[in-house]
């Protein structure tokens, strides 16, 4: 049973460009959330993907941008790439009916971006 | 607004000794509380989780946990640690069940030497 799993696991970018990251959620779950974690800090939550629609998003600008397929997995976009956007990017999956009982969420390794 | 504290940045331990990581969080609704603990190039993995009933939590590595409502402390603890539990540990706070934004803290380094 895969876990999730995300691409790439590490890329270096150059301010101003676009970055996409991808997300296939664990089997079974239906819904996926993006969370950024910057150099000894904890994961902030992006936003959360359901249905193919954002459903919930945390305090981040436009330039970061999500999409979500039929088969539940998820692309991140983040356009004009900053220094500051350097960070892991975490992908989280569950599944809804499972989140009120669990509330659990599982985690992918992430991808490491680089902004130079 | 919802928060998380965690007071130790770094907590170094001997093998075999016991050990508590702290977490204090801020809200004024009722809570739902984690401890997730992440090992080196790894993704987050739950330790253990405080949804409702009774409030000494156990999970998994026996590691447990204890919901203090009047400290809003959820301080995470094991009776004896191995070099294995080597890892970074984070707190987290949500505000409902049906929600994946998780408030997490800043998270506590524990670094258990021989």
């Amino acid at each position: 049973d895969a876990g999730v799993t995300q691409s790439p696991t590490h890329l270096i970018k150059t301010r101003g460009q676009q970055v996409t990251l991808r997300c296939s959620p664990k089997s079974g779950h239906d819904t996926v959330s993006w969370y950024q974690q910057a150099l000894g800090q904890g994961p902030q939550f992006i936003f959360q993907y359901y249905e193919e629609e954002e459903r919930q998003r945390g305090n981040f600008p436009d330039r970061f941008s999500g999409h979500q397929f039929p088969n539940y997995s998820s692309e991140l976009n983040v356009n004009a790439l900053l220094l500051g956007d350097s960070a892991l990017y975490l992908c989280a999956s569950n599944h809804k009916g499972d989140r009120a009982l669990t509330g659990e969420l599982f985690f992918g390794e992430g991808s490491r971006l680089t902004v130079l | 607004a919802q928060s998380v504290t965690q007071l130790d940045s770094q907590v170094p331990v001997f093998e075999e000794a016991p050990v508590e990581l702290r977490c204090n969080y801020s809200s004024s609704v009722s809570v739902y509380l984690f401890w997730y603990v992440q090992y080196p190039n790894q993704g987050l993995q739950l330790l253990l989780k405080y949804l409702s009933g009774s409030t000494l939590v156990k999970g998994i590595n026996g590691f447990e946990a204890e919901f203090n409502k009047s400290q809003t402390s959820f301080h995470l603890r094991k009776p004896s640690v191995h070099i294995s539990d080597t890892a970074e540990y984070f707190c987290a706070v949500s505000e409902s069940r049906n929600t994946d934004k998780l408030i997490f803290g800043t998270g506590t380094r524990l670094q258990v030497f021989p």
